[in-house]
């Protein structure tokens, strides 16, 4: 069975620092990696993607994930943290050939203070 | 605009009342689901469908059920709705194996 891990409730920074949100995930075969960020009484949006190839991926809002195979991990970063960046988000993991089954992390709460 | 619809944003009901939440998107896509978010849990997969008349459970199917008519639509039934059933549901959709996937606004159900 899939599943993912993240274990921070919750990550403070200070704007303008570096951030990062912590996702492991463990899978029988190859993993297909999610990042969504869901704000305030709103739905889940898309931030980006690992499906294969360069283990460094960008996505939306300036933020980036490296997947790391060896300590199965799909950590989000960024390099300069916004206020606006505070939100929810959630780390998901599909394992290939295991048809529509998305499995989705408990969430971190991000907070960047000014 | 591309868009997932979800009604009704919110709804208090009663133990046992049958109801439906509708899910409609407008972008044409094969895959639709439908999750549940609880405090501390994440998201977990209800049902999800492959195609019109393709459905398949996901994590957490009990109590719930799901059709698949048209391309477009994918409502949410529960037949005798209980109160830990009590939650936040979001319906999605996605283009093929690996396009992004577009959330609705969200569900907000009490059963009482």
């Amino acid at each position: 069975a899939q599943s993912v891990a993240q274990p921070e409730d919750q990550v403070n920074v200070a704007e303008g620092n570096p951030l990062t949100v912590k996702c492991t995930y463990s899978v029988s075969g190859n993993p297909y990696l999610f990042w969504y960020v869901q704000y305030p009484n709103r739905g889940l949006q898309f931030l980006l993607k690992y499906i294969t190839g360069d283990n460094l991926v960008k996505g939306s809002y300036g933020f980036e994930a490296e997947f790391n195979k060896s300590q199965t991990s799909f950590h989000l970063k960024k390099p300069s943290a916004l206020v606006s960046d505070s939100a929810l988000y959630f780390c998901a993991v599909r394992e290939e050939n295991a048809g529509n089954m998305l499995t989705f992390g408990g969430g971190t709460r991000l907070m960047v203070k000014p | 605009e591309a868009q997932v619809t979800q009604n009704p944003r919110y709804l208090i009901t009663v133990t046992g009342k049958k109801l439906t939440v509708t899910c409609s998107q407008n972008m044409n896509h094969e895959y639709m689901s439908w999750y549940r978010q609880d405090p501390g849990l994440g998201l977990r997969q209800i049902y999800y469908s492959m195609n019109v008349e393709v459905t398949d459970k996901g994590d957490v199917p009990e109590g719930y059920k799901v059709s698949r008519k048209e391309k477009r639509n994918f409502p949410l039934i529960l037949e005798s709705p209980s109160p830990n059933q009590t939650s936040l549901y979001f319906c999605a959709s996605r283009k093929g194996d690996w396009g992004e996937q577009f959330f609705g606004p969200g569900t907000r159900l009490t059963v009482l």
